[in-house]
């Protein structure tokens, strides 16, 4: 089992650039979280789908965030035009059956926006 | 505003001692618990619940305590050992779906366990 997988693990980008982070979650799993960790705000979730509908986004901090779930084995977290507040760790979690409590977690994205 | 609240940044142990890690939390609605680990480079991973309808819960070294009326849960390690060292997470969630709803985490507690 290869877990919940996310691309890239570092990303070094200008501010204005178009950011995309990508998740794989574990074959099988049915729920999708999107988490955005800092130090002044620490893990807050941005988003979360269900069988690839979002449920959820009223964490997404601004317009400039955006996120998709074209299959069940593909989600994407882009913003553009990104900004240096944007810096942080993204991470993805996957769950499965709803009533399941483990929430699966990548190993997170660590965003730098110069 | 913070929902879920883990007023020590760091707590250092001896090895061998308990180790006591606490969260309070402010939503009322709240009634599943979860303790995350994290080490660094990685991301969290599951360690404990438990939910509103309990007030222990034990899991080998790992003991979660809740108290909904002081809206407060702990987590006890006994004894601490090195390989404990690392960020835990207190979360939260509304509803019975548990994991499969969104979490409302803490921002952690540094635990560091000294030889």
């Amino acid at each position: 089992d290869a877990g919940v997988i996310q691309s890239p693990r570092h990303e070094v980008t200008e501010m204005g650039q178009e950011v995309t982070l990508r998740c794989k979650p574990i074959s099988g799993h049915n729920s999708l979280f999107w988490y955005r960790q800092t130090m002044m705000r620490g893990l807050e979730l941005l988003i979360y789908f269900n069988n690839n509908v979002p449920i959820d986004d009223s964490g997404m901090p601004e317009d400039r965030f955006s996120a998709k779930m074209p299959n069940a084995s593909f989600s994407t977290l882009k913003i553009q035009p990104s900004e240096p507040r944007d810096s942080a760790v993204y991470f993805c979690a996957s769950v499965g059956l709803a009533g399941a409590e483990t929430q699966y977690f990548g190993p997170g994205t660590r965003l730098l926006v110069l | 505003d913070q929902q879920v609240k883990q007023n020590s940044p760091s707590l250092s142990v001896q090895e061998g001692r308990i180790s006591i890690l606490n969260c309070d939390y402010t939503n009322s609605m709240f009634d599943y618990f979860l303790w995350y680990k994290k080490y660094p480079a990685e991301g969290p991973t599951f360690l404990i619940s438990i939910s509103s309808i309990k007030d222990k819960n034990e899991d080998g070294r790992f003991t979660v305590f809740l108290n909904k009326s002081a809206k407060h849960l702990s987590l006890h390690i006994v004894p601490s050992q090195p390989g404990d060292s690392a960020v835990y997470f207190c979360a939260a969630s509304v509803g019975t779906g548990g994991g499969a709803d969104g979490l409302t985490f803490g921002k952690g507690t540094h635990l560091i366990i000294q030889p």
